[in-house]
């Protein structure tokens, strides 16, 4: 079946550093990650698209400065927490769609669980 | 704008009970709608999914779910629970349309525990 992976499964940082995470889908091209956050016993946040070969789509109030994405390639998306603070501690979680653009086959990472001091 | 309400936080069953969990949706225009489960260490893994069609949609590990539109509900069931089922269960709704197209947007989630 479709594996996404994520790495790293835990990171922690100081505040003030940048933290890259990467989500990879090991067998099947993706040509739409998607990004999200996930707070202690709520729900999946959307963070943001990513497409491959152009520039990430933002949801509102997400701040695109901050959470820096970028879609090198059709297996590969990257989430940087720049300039990390305390209230960015949470569980980062990536999906990937094999569709063209979309199926809805959305298959997700493990997640990554940031916590920064 | 999109949204799910799942009205349940926590739901306790004991094992080879049957099982419930609600999930309400709003939505402008026809849902594409989805139950993923949550299991600690885990990525999400889907349930089931409804496009269209049958309003009662078979998914994996013997669960269903009934499409209602009167009700803007898509209540997931399983007629016994097994131990194993025990984890966080997430209802989505999915953009059909638009420049959100192939979107998920999903509930806070239910946690299930099960009762040997």
């Amino acid at each position: 079946g479709a594996v996404v992976s994520q790495h790293p499964s835990r990171v922690i940082c100081k505040s003030g550093t940048s933290v890259k995470i990467e989500c990879r889908s090991l067998d099947f091209q993706a040509t739409t990650m998607f990004w999200y956050r996930q707070f202690p016993k709520q729900s999946l946040m959307l963070m943001a698209t990513s497409n491959e070969g152009s520039k990430a789509t933002y949801e509102q109030g997400v701040e695109k400065d901050k959470f820096l994405i970028n879609h090198a390639s059709l297996t590969l998306s990257t989430l940087t927490v720049t300039s990390a603070h305390p209230e960015d501690s949470s569980f980062y979680i990536c999906s990937a769609d094999p569709g063209q653009p979309v199926s809805y086959e959305q298959y997700f990472g493990p997640g990554t669980r940031l916590t920064v001091t | 704008a999109q949204s799910v309400t799942q009205p349940d936080i926590h739901i306790t069953v004991s094992e080879g009970a049957s099982l419930e969990l609600r999930c309400n949706y709003s939505y402008g225009a026809t849902p594409y709608l989805f139950w993923y489960v949550q299991s600690p260490g885990q990525g999400l893994q889907l349930l089931l999914k409804y496009f269209s069609g049958d309003t009662l949609v078979q998914g994996i590990k013997g669960f269903e779910a009934e499409f209602k539109r009167s009700q803007s509900s898509f209540n997931l069931r399983k007629p016994s629970v097994h131990w194993s089922d025990a984890a966080e269960y997430f209802c989505a709704v999915g953009a059909s349309r638009g420049s959100t197209l192939g979107r998920l947007y999903f509930g806070r989630g239910t946690q299930l525990t099960v009762w040997p």
